[in-house]
């Protein structure tokens, strides 16, 4: 059974500073995987989906790098600013049509 | 145009209520999810909607919990004999097609509180 793991659990840091987040998965039979953005009390909102053939994705300060063999995925966000305060899930998809999703990790970005 | 709009928010009932959840996906999407979001954890699958039927329900965790799309748009997913443990976020999500390389969208979700 795919399982995703994602760390750190919470991560704190001052404004304007890079930082890496980490998605690990067991399987590495994946079509895809996708990176999502939660506020509290809201829905998911899609940041960057990397397809199994790619090896990274680039949207604005973001960018998501998949290496599939060894089950692992980062997110690099640049230039941290206060409004990057979010919980961050990743998200894998197999062959079926659900995706396992870690259980996130908290972004705190202080002013 | 408008995104994925779930109701209620917010549902507290009772042990041993039945509860229905309502998703309207985005207008032209086939393609139809049900995921549930205990606290600190990610979304878990529940149930996969194709146009009118519900091609893969095996997240389903019992047979208490069932979900309709009749027309292909709207979909309600129905809990019966409600318990503590059901209390969730239960979201939606829909996408265009059912390929895998489609981006879900997702919805707001609804917060179930079972007392």
């Amino acid at each position: 059974k795919q399982e995703v793991t994602q760390i750190p659990a919470a991560l704190s840091v001052p404004e304007g500073e890079n930082l890496v987040l980490n998605c690990s998965f067991t399987d590495s039979a994946i079509y895809n995987l996708q990176w999502f953005r939660q506020d509290p009390g809201k829905g998911l909102t899609s940041l960057l989906l990397i397809q199994s053939s790619q090896r990274e994705q680039t949207s604005g300060r973001l960018n998501a790098s998949l290496d599939k063999s060894s089950g692992r995925s980062t997110l690099y966000i640049a230039a941290s600013q206060p409004g990057d305060s979010a919980t961050y899930l990743c998200a894998v998809r197999q062959g079926n049509n659900d995706m396992r999703f870690g259980a996130g990790t908290r972004l705190t970005v202080k002013p | 145009g408008a995104g994925v709009s779930q109701t209620p928010s917010n549902k507290v009932t009772e042990k041993g209520k039945y509860v229905e959840l309502r998703c309207d996906p985005i207008s032209g999407h086939t393609a139809l999810y049900w995921y549930r979001q205990s606290l600190g954890q990610g979304p878990e699958f529940l149930i996969y909607f194709q146009g009118t039927g519900a091609a893969d329900d095996s997240g389903l965790p019992n047979d208490r919990f069932f979900a309709v799309r009749p027309e292909g748009s709207v979909s309600t997913l129905k809990i019966q004999r409600t318990e503590r443990g059901d209390s969730a976020v239960y979201l939606c999500a829909s996408s265009s097609t059912s390929g895998r390389a489609d981006t879900q969208y997702f919805g707001p979700g609804t917060r179930l509180t079972v007392l």
